[in-house]
């Protein structure tokens, strides 16, 4: 399958500060990556829809301007958690469709904790 | 709105036995239902997928049955292993769109 890979794995950071996750297909293009959020338990909640060369679409309820998506190029796409604060730590996953286009294939995940 | 639910919640089975996961889907555009493995700490896997256009599909000791009718799917892992342990995921996605719908999530665990 195709792989999938996020930067960092695990990352901690004071409140107020910025945090920037990246996001890499490794063996393929993608012009779509999703980033998700994941509480402990919990099911994936999609945030927004990274595309090459446009904006983002965010999901209702999702700040755009705390949670900026940049889709650099048809392999990178970053998600910079601003002016974090302690609810925002949770476990972020991004994924990209590659196949046929159905197929999603998910990255290792990074865990972000704000202190 | 669209909607996956996914049962149970927690199962847990004896080694050797076989594992069940249901879901049921609301948007009957859906075309296309993934399930996904996660182990702790890390990202979901796909392990096994199924078109709207196949009735059932089997990779090894995993297969996934569909009932468009009914809009059901199933996930069935036979010979259960220890490290068959995890969350399992199934999802549901529509024709043309980019959304994939997750249900809740079944917390499996074998018994060596």
């Amino acid at each position: 399958g195709a792989v999938v890979s996020q930067h960092p794995s695990r990352v901690i950071c004071k409140s107020g500060t910025s945090v920037k996750i990246e996001c890499r297909s490794l063996d393929f293009q993608a012009t779509t990556m999703f980033w998700y959020r994941q509480f402990p338990k919990q099911s994936l909640m999609l945030m927004a829809t990274s595309n090459e060369g446009s904006k983002a679409t965010y999901e209702q309820g999702v700040e755009k301007d705390k949670f900026l998506i940049n889709h650099a190029s048809l392999t990178l796409s970053t998600l910079t958690v601003t002016s974090a604060h302690p609810e925002d730590s949770s476990f972020y996953i991004c994924s990209a469709p590659a196949g046929t286009g159905y197929e999603q294939y998910f990255g290792p995940g990074t865990r972000l904790t704000v202190t | 709105g669209e909607n996956v639910e996914q049962h149970p919640s927690t199962l847990s089975v004896q080694e050797g036995d076989s594992a069940v996961i249901k879901c049921t889907y609301s948007d009957s555009a859906s075309n296309y239902f993934p399930w996904y493995k996660q182990e702790l700490g890390k990202g979901p896997q796909l392990i096994i997928d199924i078109r709207s256009n196949v009735g059932e599909k089997k990779d090894q000791r995993i297969a996934v049955t569909l009932n468009k009718t009914a809009k059901h799917f199933s996930l069935h892992i036979t010979e259960t292993q220890p490290e068959d342990s995890a969350v399992y995921f199934c999802a549901a996605r529509s024709t043309g769109g980019f959304k994939t719908i997750f249900g809740a999530g079944t917390r499996l665990f074998v018994k060596a």
